[in-house]
């Protein structure tokens, strides 16, 4: 157990709805990460969050958007879902002492159809 | 160019091989390098990292680091079946981690 927690586990939705990713950093940890990882892809860097503010942005699309809260958790928004935006999303945190290394939560599985 | 590259496999061994896997990265700056075991459909956990060319080894996995050649590599002694997963090398650059696409591998009992 890394100690990273998502929710949920699975979401299945249809096109065109949004939906809400949770995580909850490991306890400490100011930094948190969200990834996407489509079918039998590598893990595509969306954005960066550090002690509630943006540090950095990738690969995300206009309809994506994230925040992180005072309590350190964060939230990632997916709207006007397409079929091609169905993969695992992943969260990790690390570390205020130096980001050295990642902790990954379970992830969420998208399944829109 | 991508930033780090793998060979995505798959690398299929005998249980009880040496497996060596490898990575490479286009950009000198990179300074942190990890390890990275991700079982089908998990989250990825982290293996071993570190910054210094050279080698670290803990238990049966030695990471090898060669800056001068910007080239990574992951060595599983004796390997066992249970070692079967995807494997990610990934970097650190400024505050974000960078992952390559990873290998996957199979070990066969």
């Amino acid at each position: 157990d890394s100690g990273v927690t998502q929710t949920p586990k699975h979401l299945i939705t249809a096109t065109g709805q949004r939906v809400t990713l949770r995580c909850s950093p490991r306890s400490g940890d100011l930094s948190v990460y969200w990834y996407q990882q489509s079918l039998d892809q590598g893990l595509q860097f969306l954005i960066h969050y550090y002690n509630g503010e943006e540090r950095a942005k990738g690969n995300i699309l206009e309809r994506f958007s994230a925040q992180q809260f005072p309590d350190l958790h964060s939230e990632l928004n997916l709207s006007s879902l397409e079929l091609g935006d169905s993969a695992l999303y992943f969260c990790a945190s690390s570390p205020p002492s130096g980001n050295t290394e990642a902790f990954f939560g379970q992830g969420t599985r998208l399944t829109v159809v | 160019q991508k930033e780090v590259e793998q060979d995505p496999g798959p690398l299929s061994v005998p249980e009880g091989a040496i497996v060596s896997l490898n990575c490479t990265y286009s950009n000198s700056a990179f300074q942190y390098f990890m390890w990275y075991r991700q079982y089908s459909r998990k989250g990825p956990e982290l293996l071993m990292y570190t910054y210094s060319s050279g080698n670290k080894e803990d238990g049966r996995f030695t990471a090898q680091v060669d800056k001068s050649s910007k080239y990574i590599s992951l060595f599983i002694r004796d390997s066992q079946p249970s070692d079967s997963a995807t494997y990610l090398c990934a970097v650190i650059y400024g505050q974000n981690f960078v992952f390559g696409p990873g290998t996957r591998l199979s070990v066969l009992p």
